[in-house]
């Protein structure tokens, strides 16, 4: 069975502080999807890494593919309110499979 | 704004009703998936159509039929369910084959 691991769980910081989340696999993925939840709405694409080792940058998040395309990691600087939410990573793998990970849980206070 | 819709948004039910999600896309796309979402656990793929065929089935129980009739529109009918089908369902559409997945907001059931 395929699994990502989402780490950590959930996560309460202040405006302003840094943070990194970690999805971690033993498969390997044709490409890996970061989303972000809001609560009562669906999840809402944010980024596709591809190539391994690759960076992308989407204002003040930072997503990165592991070399291996095992791994991902997604880092945030100077959190805001805005930025709470339930984040997702999800790992392709062909065809029509998708392995999502169970999310890391972000709460960002004033 | 994500270009799927889905209806109703709450639903509650008791074990012995039938009832039916819909589902809506407005994108394009070929592939539409319906999804479950339950606290702390990662997604669960339940089907998925792709050019109005099922293509995906994941052991999922015969109590969830899904219907495709274009593939602009998917439907889950539900019935005789358990107080453990509770949760999220979420519709998604991509293009065929295509990684990235577009998201409705979901229907909440909740069964009593």
């Amino acid at each position: 069975t395929q699994l990502l691991e989402q780490s950590p769980q959930f996560l309460s910081i202040q405006e302003g502080e840094n943070l990194t989340v970690y999805c971690n696999s033993s498969s390997v993925f044709s490409s890996l999807q970061w989303y972000r939840q809001e609560p009562g709405e669906g999840p809402v694409l944010l980024v596709t890494v591809v190539t391994g080792g690759e960076v992308k940058k989407l204002k003040r998040l930072t997503f990165q593919f592991g070399d291996a395309r095992k791994d991902s990691s997604l880092h945030i600087t100077a959190a805001q309110p805005g930025d709470t939410g339930l984040y997702l990573c999800a790992g392709y793998t062909g065809g029509f499979k998708t392995i999502f990970g169970a999310g890391t849980r972000l709460f960002v206070k004033a | 704004e994500t270009g799927v819709t889905q209806t109703p948004r709450h639903l509650v039910m008791g074990m012995t009703n039938k009832k039916s999600l819909k589902c809506e896309q407005h994108l394009g796309h070929n592939a539409m998936y319906w999804y479950k979402q339950s606290a702390k656990k990662p997604l669960e793929l339940m089907f998925v159509y792709s050019l109005e065929e099922r293509v995906e089935n994941n052991s999922v129980p015969s109590r969830f039929s899904p219907e495709c009739p274009n593939s602009s529109h998917l439907f889950l009918h539900l019935h005789t369910l358990q107080p453990e089908d509770s949760a999220l369902y979420l519709c998604a559409s991509s293009h065929t084959r295509d990684y990235e997945q577009y998201f409705g907001p979901g229907t909440r059931l909740t069964v009593t």
